[in-house]
C-alpha cells in the first residue's frame, strides 16, 4: 500500500459527459501528479501540483482540468469525453517538487462508450 | 525531445531463467528509477540510483546506473513467476518532470 488513495476504482460514461476523480496523497507529501496509461501511449505525464499550486504542465488536453484543495487532496476534471480517454488514471505524491520519489495510487480505470 | 527507451519491450521467459532489461536516453539524467507494475493496479517504486556507475541490489534484482548517467539496467536473477508485471524505468533530467519509458512486459512460466 503506497498510502496515495484514490476514487473511484471504475468509472463508466457516456461520450460527451463530465467525471471528476479524486486523489488523496500519502500523509505529509505537498506534490501530486496526475498520469494517463493507456495500451497504445503507455504513461503520459499530465499535471502537477505543489502545495495547492499549478507547478507543471506536460500532454494534458484543453477539456481537461485539475486542482489541488488546502487539504493537499487533488482532483482531476475530465469533461467532453471521448472514446479515446478511456484508460487508466493514476494519481502519485511526493514530499516535494524535483527529483523525490513518487509513489502511485492504484488508479481509476475510466470507460468511455 | 528526452526520450527514455525500454528494451525489450516483450519478454516470456520460464522459472529460473536469468534476464536483463534495459534502459537507454541520449539525454543525462540526475537519477533515476524502476517501477514494477501489475495489470490492474499503480505502479510500485522498485529503486532509485543517483550515482553514475551505482549499482544496487535487491533480492534477485540488480540495478545499475550507467558512468555517464544516461542509461540503466535492470537484471534477475532466477526469475519466478511471482516477478511478471510491467517493468517501468522513468529518469529525472536535470531540468524538467519525470519521464517514463514505454516498459517491459515480462511474463515468467512456471
Amino acid at each position: 500500500d503506497s498510502g496515495v488513495t484514490q476514487t473511484p476504482k471504475h468509472l463508466i460514461t457516456a461520450t460527451g459527459q463530465r467525471v471528476t476523480l479524486r486523489c488523496s496523497p500519502r500523509s505529509g507529501d505537498l506534490s501530486v501528479y496526475w498520469y494517463q496509461q493507456s495500451l497504445d501511449q503507455g504513461l503520459q505525464f499530465l499535471i502537477q501540483y505543489y502545495n495547492g499550486e499549478e507547478r507543471a504542465k506536460g500532454n494534458i488536453l484543453e477539456r481537461f482540468s485539475a486542482q489541488q484543495f488546502p487539504d493537499l487532496h487533488s482532483e482531476l476534471n475530465l469533461s467532453s469525453l471521448e472514446l479515446g480517454d478511456s484508460a487508466l488514471y493514476f494519481c502519485a505524491s511526493s514530499l516535494r517538487t524535483g527529483a523525490y520519489e513518487q509513489y502511485f495510487g492504484p488508479g481509476t480505470r475510466l470507460t468511455v462508450t | 525531445t528526452q526520450l527514455l527507451e525500454q528494451s525489450p519491450q516483450f519478454l516470456s521467459i520460464q522459472e529460473g531463467e536469468n534476464l536483463t532489461v534495459y534502459c537507454n536516453s541520449s539525454s543525462v539524467f540526475s537519477s533515476l528509477q524502476w517501477y514494477r507494475q501489475e495489470p490492474g493496479e499503480g505502479p510500485v517504486l522498485l529503486v532509485t540510483v543517483v550515482t553514475g556507475g551505482e549499482v544496487k541490489k535487491l533480492k534477485r534484482l540488480t540495478f545499475q546506473f550507467g558512468d555517464a548517467r544516461k542509461d540503466s539496467s535492470l537484471h534477475i536473477t532466477a526469475a519466478q513467476p511471482g516477478d511478471t508485471g510491467l517493468y517501468l524505468c522513468a529518469g529525472f533530467p536535470y531540468t524538467g518532470k519525470l519521464i517514463f519509458g514505454q516498459g517491459t512486459t515480462l511474463q515468467v512460466k512456471p
